[in-house]
C-alpha cells in the first residue's frame, strides 16, 4: 500500500459530461502529480503541484484542469469529455517538488468515456 | 524537450536468467534523478530503483540493478534469476524542471 488514496476507482460517463477525481496524497507528502495513461500507453505527465501550488504544466488540455487544497488533497476536473479520454489517472505524490523525491502512487481512476 | 526512450516494445526472458531493458534519455539538466517502475497486470506503479546523476556507482536492488552510463545518455535496468513474478511494464523515468517524465515502456514475459 503506498498510501495514496484515489478515488472513486472507476468511472464510466457519457461523452460532454464532467468528472472530478480525487487524490490524497501519502501523510506528510507535499507534491502532487498527475498522470494519464492511455490503453497500453506510458504515462502522461498531466500536472504538478507542491503545497498548494502549481509547479509544472504537460500537455494538459484546456478541458482538464487542477487543484491542490490546503490539506494537501489534489482534484482533477475533466470536463466537455470524450472518447478519447478514456484512460487511467494516476496521481502520485512525494515529499518535496525537487526531483530527488521517489514518486509513490496511487491505484489509478479507471475512466470511461461511452 | 526532454525524453526518455525506451526501444524494446517487449520482450521475454527464460524463468531464472538475466534479462536487461535498454533506456536512453535526454537532458540538459546537469544533476537529475533516473528511474525505473514496475507496473504489473494489476496496474500499480511500483518503484524499482534510481539512480543519482552525480553517483558513478550504479545503483543496486537485491536482484535489480543498472548500468548508468552518463555520457552516453544511458540507463538500462538489469534483471538477474528473472522470476515469474517480475512480469511487468517496465518504465524508465527522468526528471526535469519539477516533472518526472516516462518512457513508453516495456513489456517483460517471463517464459516457464
Amino acid at each position: 500500500d503506498s498510501g495514496v488514496t484515489q478515488t472513486p476507482k472507476h468511472l464510466i460517463t457519457a461523452t460532454g459530461q464532467r468528472v472530478t477525481l480525487r487524490c490524497s496524497p501519502r501523510s506528510g507528502d507535499l507534491s502532487v502529480y498527475w498522470y494519464q495513461q492511455s490503453l497500453d500507453q506510458g504515462l502522461q505527465f498531466l500536472i504538478h503541484y507542491y503545497n498548494g501550488e502549481e509547479r509544472a504544466k504537460g500537455n494538459i488540455l484546456e478541458r482538464f484542469s487542477a487543484q491542490q487544497f490546503p490539506d494537501l488533497h489534489s482534484e482533477l476536473n475533466l470536463s466537455s469529455l470524450e472518447l478519447g479520454d478514456s484512460a487511467l489517472y494516476f496521481c502520485a505524490s512525494s515529499v518535496w517538488s525537487s526531483y530527488n523525491s521517489p514518486l509513490h502512487f496511487g491505484n489509478g481512476t479507471r475512466l470511461t468515456v461511452t | 524537450a526532454q525524453t526518455v526512450t525506451q526501444s524494446q516494445p517487449e520482450m521475454s526472458v527464460q524463468e531464472a536468467e538475466t534479462v536487461t531493458l535498454s533506456c536512453t534519455y535526454d537532458t540538459s539538466e546537469s544533476d537529475y534523478y533516473l528511474f525505473w517502475y514496475k507496473q504489473p497486470p494489476s496496474r500499480q506503479m511500483i518503484l524499482v530503483i534510481r539512480q543519482e546523476a552525480y553517483k558513478q556507482q550504479n545503483a543496486t536492488e537485491n536482484r535489480f540493478s543498472v548500468n548508468f552510463q552518463k555520457a552516453a545518455k544511458s540507463f538500462s535496468l538489469k534483471i538477474s534469476d528473472s522470476q515469474l513474478g517480475d512480469a511487468a511494464m517496465y518504465f524508465c523515468a527522468s526528471n526535469r524542471d519539477d516533472k518526472i517524465i516516462f518512457g513508453k515502456g516495456t513489456r517483460l514475459h517471463i517464459l516457464p
